[in-house]
């Protein structure tokens, strides 16, 4: 079946440690976007790619960074320069341009400790 | 920039109907998308409206008046199962000529027996 996967579904890390979050999709979509939802709050843009090797930053890119080496995958790595990482995080995928339908993964609970 | 907005909260009774409300303002406008959050899941799709009218899909419809910059989402038939978070998300162009998704707060629908 076609779908869009994070993992892992949760995550503890340390303060000052580097974490990096999964994101593969094998719907063949052009277009991959990371969120970010914090408690009682909507989901606020991290990243967005649409083709493979050009990402752009979206509203809160600070902290964050990305890769699209390949169309399924679409990392996220949450950096120490992140000052308050604690959310769920949300990766999603759309066919492309102006195809507005987006599929997103379960999501993953980071935590820092 | 982009913003929209939507009630924090709605309660309705079982078998009822409900319409959620959403208004915004952007740039560069493609459409209006509506998807449904349970606690703790991933969002799911459930409606796009790019031009003026009303779409149906079952028990759910979606209404857009582009002039207005407002849409909404109207439940019809409520099930306790509809409990959810209820986002609404606009579609538009950026200046660098890329598609972004910009998502609203939601809106915490609880129904009542």
């Amino acid at each position: 079946d076609g779908g869009i996967t994070q993992s892992p579904k949760y995550l503890f890390r340390k303060e000052g440690q580097n974490v990096t979050l999964s994101c593969e999709q094998n719907l063949n979509h052009d277009a991959m976007y990371w969120y970010r939802q914090d408690p009682g709050q909507g989901l606020r843009l991290i990243y967005y790619s649409q083709i493979v090797n050009d990402f752009q930053k979206g509203d809160i890119a600070e902290g964050y960074s990305v890769s699209r080496e390949k169309k399924e995958s679409f990392p996220l790595t949450v950096t120490s320069a992140q000052k308050n990482p604690t959310a769920f995080y949300l990766c999603a995928s759309t066919l492309g341009q102006k195809n507005t339908e987006a599929f997103f993964g379960q999501g993953t609970r980071l935590t820092v400790v | 920039g982009q913003s929209l907005e939507q009630p924090s909260e709605v309660t309705a009774v079982e078998g009822a109907i409900v319409q959620i409300n959403c208004t915004y303002q952007t740039s560069g406008f493609y459409g209006l998308s509506w998807y449904q959050q349970h606690d703790g899941g991933a969002p799911t799709f459930l409606s796009y409206n790019a031009l003026d009218g009303l779409e149906e899909t079952g028990r759910f419809s979606s209404f857009l008046s582009r002039s207005d910059s407002y849409g909404y989402l109207l439940l019809q038939e409520l099930q306790m199962k509809d409990s959810a978070s209820y986002f609404c998300a606009v579609s538009w162009r950026s200046s660098g000529g890329y598609q972004k998704v910009t998502f609203g707060t939601g809106t915490k629908l609880q129904v009542i027996p």
